[in-house]
């Protein structure tokens, strides 16, 4: 079983609707949950970033961890073409001996937002 | 503001042959990594650094080196390139306290024959 669990889609959603992620894992030492956003043949950006469990909102996206059934999502509300492209997860626990904390990444959900 | 930068953006390559791709960033990031991404795959970690002089393995090293001279650049060297290193390679950097919150580069697109 992987550690995260992604589903590549594609979605395919009209313009305007209310989309909806979801990425499952199976590492209760995660802490700190990060959806990336990749558009075609670029390199992916963080969207959103989420501590522990809880909601958080930023324009028209919201993440939303819950740890006790090790889920997150990603709800993108008035989708926008602009809005195309591959929606990654991706988590990591606690400190390594390196000070850096090891992620550990999704597959990638591929969306498309039709006009 | 640069972020990250990464040459070449296309490369192909022989079977055997080696190079090495570049990434510098203006951030003044001590973390900085390479990653490819394949098709059903995702990303891997191959190489990363947490400062000038320090790098560690990741998950897929075997076939590349890296050197991290300077805080601002760290070159992945392909030693003898195979036809499994094509792949989409991306740099990415951090500050060190921070918690998964990269900025990556474009990408270079490597094919080996």
């Amino acid at each position: 079983q992987k550690e995260v669990e992604q589903d590549p889609g594609p979605l395919s959603v009209p313009e305007g609707a209310i989309v909806s992620l979801n990425c499952t894992y199976s590492n209760s030492a995660f802490q700190y949950f990060m959806w990336y956003r990749q558009y075609s043949r670029k390199g992916p950006e963080l969207l959103m970033y989420t501590y522990s469990s809880g909601n958080k909102e930023d324009g028209r996206f919201t993440a939303q961890v819950d740890k006790s059934s090790k889920y997150i999502s990603l709800f993108i509300r008035d989708s926008q073409p602009s809005d195309s492209a591959t929606y990654l997860c991706a988590m990591s626990g606690s400190l390594n001996a390196g000070n850096n904390r090891k992620l550990i990444w999704g597959l990638g959900t591929s969306l498309a937002v039709n006009p | 503001n640069a972020g990250v930068t990464q040459t070449p953006k296309f490369q192909v390559l022989k079977t055997g042959q080696s190079m090495t791709l570049q990434c510098a960033q203006d951030m003044n990031h001590e973390y900085m990594s390479w990653y490819r991404q394949d098709p059903g795959m995702g990303l891997r970690l191959i190489h990363y650094s947490v400062g000038a002089g320090i790098t560690d393995q990741g998950e897929v090293p075997n076939g590349y080196n890296v050197s991290r001279s300077t805080t601002e650049d760290f070159p992945l060297r392909l030693l003898s390139a195979a036809p499994s290193q094509t792949s989409v390679y991306f740099c990415a950097s951090s500050y060190l306290a921070a918690r998964g919150e990269l900025f990556f580069g474009e990408g270079s697109r490597l094919t080996v024959l």
